[in-house]
């Protein structure tokens, strides 16, 4: 119940494309969502977070949309660019939660 | 500026040795995290400590140990136990573990290779 499942493991998109990666839980008790950026041998960096009282988070390029009865959400990265190329990392946490539990990362390769 | 240090960045290690990763933050965060992070894989939770002198096994804690004796600085050692030990270190904070203020934050990392 405390494992957040993220797919694809790996994705190619053109630049100028759409980037969609998803995550799905278990745990209704969740009630925070982040989404962190991974460039290699660096730390991840925190992209954008949604809490469940919101049905979608845009920051710029990303948006997360998040569908409560699916216990689904997923960040998209509108006109994706080369340096978007890094691996992506959705997690979930939140009230009563001591840590956050991540999914397992999903790379992303942005062909010029 | 504010923000989570580790050194060294790099660190090799001979089998049988013990060697101690560093982690100080200067976010005045309560919360800090280790984890361990191996070639294309995600993020294992090492240990976590909620506030100064208490800390708590993660989901991978065999093989390591920490203190927590001040709040800015939270260092990791590996012992001679842990077979394993190669890998990509992550330090964390946050505001705090649990609530609506666990947005954790991570230190650039120390890769740690056993010659």
């Amino acid at each position: 119940q405390q494992q957040v499942k993220q797919s694809p493991q790996s994705l190619i998109v053109q630049k100028g494309g759409i980037s969609i990666i998803n995550c799905a839980y278990e745990n209704t008790a969740f009630d925070y969502f982040p989404w962190y950026q991974q460039f290699p041998g660096k730390g991840p960096a925190l992209l954008i977070a949604i809490r469940p009282d919101v049905s979608e988070k845009k920051e710029g390029r990303f948006t997360i949309s998040f569908n409560k009865s699916a216990k689904q959400f997923s960040l998209h990265i509108m006109d994706s660019q080369p340096g978007d190329s890094a691996t992506y990392f959705c997690a979930a946490g939140g009230t009563g939660f001591q840590k956050l539990v991540f999914g397992t990362g999903t790379r992303l390769l942005v062909s010029p | 500026d504010g923000g989570i240090t580790q050194s060294p960045k790099y660190l090799f290690r001979k089998e049988g040795q013990n060697v101690t990763l560093s982690c100080e933050q200067n976010l005045n965060h309560d919360a800090m995290y280790w984890y361990r992070q191996d070639p294309g894989q995600g993020l294992r939770l090492i240990y976590y400590s909620q506030i100064v002198n208490d800390f708590q096994k993660g989901d991978i804690a065999e093989g390591y140990s920490v203190s927590r004796e001040k709040k800015e600085s939270f260092p990791l050692t590996v012992t001679s136990a842990q077979k394993n030990p190669t890998a990509f270190y992550l330090c964390a904070s946050s505001r705090t573990t649990s609530g609506r203020y666990n947005e954790q934050f991570f230190g650039p990392g120390t890769r740690l290779t056993v010659l």
